[in-house]
Formats: structure tokens, C-alpha cells, sequence
């Protein structure tokens, strides 16, 4: 099945404690994206990658890192977690978007709590 | 600022009435505009994508609309059903330089519908 795969789904952690949340997709997809959702503010990119070693910030870069070493994972890291980062965190990826029709698929989400 | 507005924030049918959503957009230069329905908890799912010289498109109750000339987009839902209780998200994209769509999120409409 084709699909975006996301871990942990659920998260409670503390201040200052690195973690990472690995993503992943079997669709030989070349662009990957991470966002958070957050109440009444919709969905904002992070960071994104157009292609294995190819990454860039998004809108809210701050306080995160990611890799690409690899087409099929997009690994989100937090080196010093805060809880401005508790949120609802997505990872999405897409086909090339050279086309004017590219879809992105969506991971099911991580919720993370700093605590 | 490229920014996505949609009205109304929530929602509240009866089961098998008909309701329509709304997005208004002023990203620029306008690529596509899609909608996503995104079930509590889940990740976003794409519903319909129109370029600019689509003013309408339908997926089985589901039918969108854009108009390019006054950026606007709407989501007709034709006899609702409880299974279309979630969050509708707009998203409008962007070409940038190099062929990357730069996406913005509306902060989406909550919807549920009542037996």
C-alpha cells in the first residue's frame, strides 16, 4: 500500500530532550515536506527536501533540523525541544513538481507534548 | 503577503442537507488550488485541484469552484452525511523559481454534520 508512515505517533516529552520523528514513503517520491498544525493557525511548513541530500526551511524553521540521506525518509529532529513545539506534526511527500497537478500525501500525524 | 482565508470557521447541518464553504486567496502567481478534507486526527486528504483555467470540478458530492478573476474558491457539499464531519483545508500553491509550488494553507473549516 502506498503510503507515508510517521514515528512515534504520540509523544510526551520534557525540556531539552533531543528527539527525532522519522518519516517515511514507499511512493519513490522526490519532494518531502514537514509541517505543524496548530489551532487557528492552519498548517505551516518547516523544512522541506526536493531530492536526497536537498534540503531547505520553510516558514518556521526555527528550533528544528532534518536530513535527507535517503529518497524514502525525512527524519524531523529536535535537538532541544521546547514546549512552543508541542504540536501536531505532519509529514507529507509528493512527486516531482515539475506538473501543475502534484498531490501531496500526508502522514498521519505525531502529536507531541514538551512538557 | 500570500495568505488563504476561509469563512465560515465552523459549521453546524442537519445529515443530508447541502452546505458551501469558502476560500479567498491572494497568492500570487497562482498555480492551483486544491481542497483537502481532513478527518479529526488524520492527516489532510486531497478532494479536488483546479489550475487557473478550471473554474469548476467535481468529486461525487463534492463539487469546487474558482474564480481566478476575484481569487475566490468554493466547496459545495450536495446531501451531506456524518462521514463528512472534518476539517476542509484550502491550499493554494505558487510556481516559484526552479519548479517548486510554494503551498499556503487556509486555516480550514470545521464541519459537522447532525443526525
Amino acid at each position: 500500500e502506498a503510503q507515508v508512515t510517521q514515528n512515534p505517533r504520540y509523544l510526551i516529552t520534557v525540556t531539552g530532550k533531543k528527539l527525532t520523528v522519522t518519516c517515511s514513503q514507499n511512493m519513490n517520491h522526490e519532494y518531502m515536506s514537514w509541517y505543524r498544525q496548530d489551532p487557528g493557525l492552519g498548517l505551516r511548513q518547516i523544512y522541506y527536501s526536493m531530492n536526497v541530500e536537498v534540503t531547505d526551511k520553510g516558514d518556521v524553521p526555527e528550533g528544528y533540523k532534518v536530513s535527507r540521506k535517503e529518497k524514502r525518509n525525512f527524519p524531523l529532529i529536535l535537538e532541544s525541544p521546547s514546549p512552543n513545539q508541542t504540536s501536531l506534526y505532519f509529514c507529507a511527500s509528493s512527486p516531482r513538481t515539475s506538473g501543475r497537478y502534484n498531490e501531496q500525501f500526508f502522514g498521519p500525524g505525531t502529536r507531541l507534548t514538551v512538557l | 503577503k500570500n495568505q488563504v482565508e476561509q469563512s465560515p470557521q465552523s459549521l453546524i447541518i442537519l445529515e443530508g442537507k447541502n452546505c458551501t464553504l469558502q476560500c479567498n486567496y491572494t497568492v500570487s502567481p497562482f498555480s492551483n488550488l486544491r481542497w483537502y478534507k481532513q478527518d479529526t486526527g488524520r492527516g489532510p486528504v486531497s478532494l479536488t485541484i483546479m489550475t487557473f483555467s478550471e473554474n469548476t470540478k467535481s468529486n461525487g458530492r463534492y463539487t469546487a469552484t474558482l474564480d481566478a478573476d476575484t481569487k475566490q474558491s468554493s466547496l459545495h457539499i450536495t446531501a451531506s452525511q456524518l462521514s463528512d464531519s472534518a476539517s476542509y483545508i484550502c491550499v493554494v500553491s505558487k510556481m516559484n523559481s526552479g519548479g517548486y509550488q510554494k503551498v499556503t494553507f487556509g486555516t480550514g473549516t470545521k464541519l459537522q454534520v447532525i443526525p
